[in-house]
């Protein structure tokens, strides 16, 4: 069975300073792994996935994130955090496990961006 | 381009009674899914629709069914209600794609049920 842990429910940044937002999944078939964004009052948007093409996922925004199989891990990075991007951040995992890819979203980490 | 449109947005019901949400998908996607999203935690998949039909289903209860009409668009029925059915109903459209979670998904705002 697949899963999803996001080891932080809040990660607290000031504007200009680097963003990790950390995620380690659970996958016993080659996963595709996915981070989303949700501001408030708003639907879920896509930032980037990974599908066992290249390990290092560039995404909308400046977000990019790594695909490390050996750490099973799938952290979403960014250089210089902008007030736009507080928001709440959601890592997916999906794979064939059971005969189809139904995705399991983790329980999500609120990034605060301090001025 | 309209994108995905849910209705109604927030709504109010009772223990035991029944609620019927709407989704339109963004258009030229032909493939719905339904989540739920209770307060501080992700989306839990409820199921897919495609072809008017039901593809895929996740750990959720007889009471959770759904429809698929010819233009795509859907419906979530919730059957006698538990305060713990109480969340944000999300809806996805995607192009077929082989099942929800191998393709990018474009969700709306939700509708929020609140149970008393």
């Amino acid at each position: 069975a697949q899963s999803v842990t996001q080891l932080d429910s809040h990660v607290s940044v000031s504007e200009g300073t680097p963003v990790l937002l950390r995620c380690n999944y659970s996958s016993s078939y080659s996963p595709s792994l996915f981070w989303y964004v949700q501001h408030p009052n708003k639907g879920l948007q896509l930032l980037l996935k990974y599908t066992s093409a290249a390990t290092l996922v560039k995404g909308i925004n400046g977000f990019e994130a790594e695909f490390k199989k050996s750490e099973t891990s799938f952290h979403l990075t960014k250089p210089s955090a902008h007030m736009s991007d507080a928001a709440e951040y959601f890592c997916v995992v999906s794979d064939a496990s059971g005969g189809s890819y139904i995705p399991t979203f983790g329980r999500g980490t609120s990034l605060i961006v301090h001025p | 381009d309209a994108g995905v449109t849910q209705s109604p947005t927030h709504l109010i019901k009772t223990r035991g009674q029944q609620v019927t949400l709407r989704c339109s998908p963004k258009s030229g996607h032909d493939t719905v899914s339904w989540y739920q999203q209770a307060l501080g935690q992700g989306p839990q998949f409820i199921f897919q629709y495609y072809e008017e039909e039901e593809r895929q289903r996740g750990n959720f209860p007889d009471r959770f069914s759904g429809h698929q009409f010819p233009n795509y668009s859907s419906e979530l029925n919730v059957n006698a209600l538990l305060l713990g059915d109480s969340a944000l109903y999300l809806c996805a459209s995607s192009l077929t794609s082989g099942g929800p979670g191998t393709g990018e998904l474009f969700f709306g705002e939700g509708s929020r049920l609140t149970v008393l």
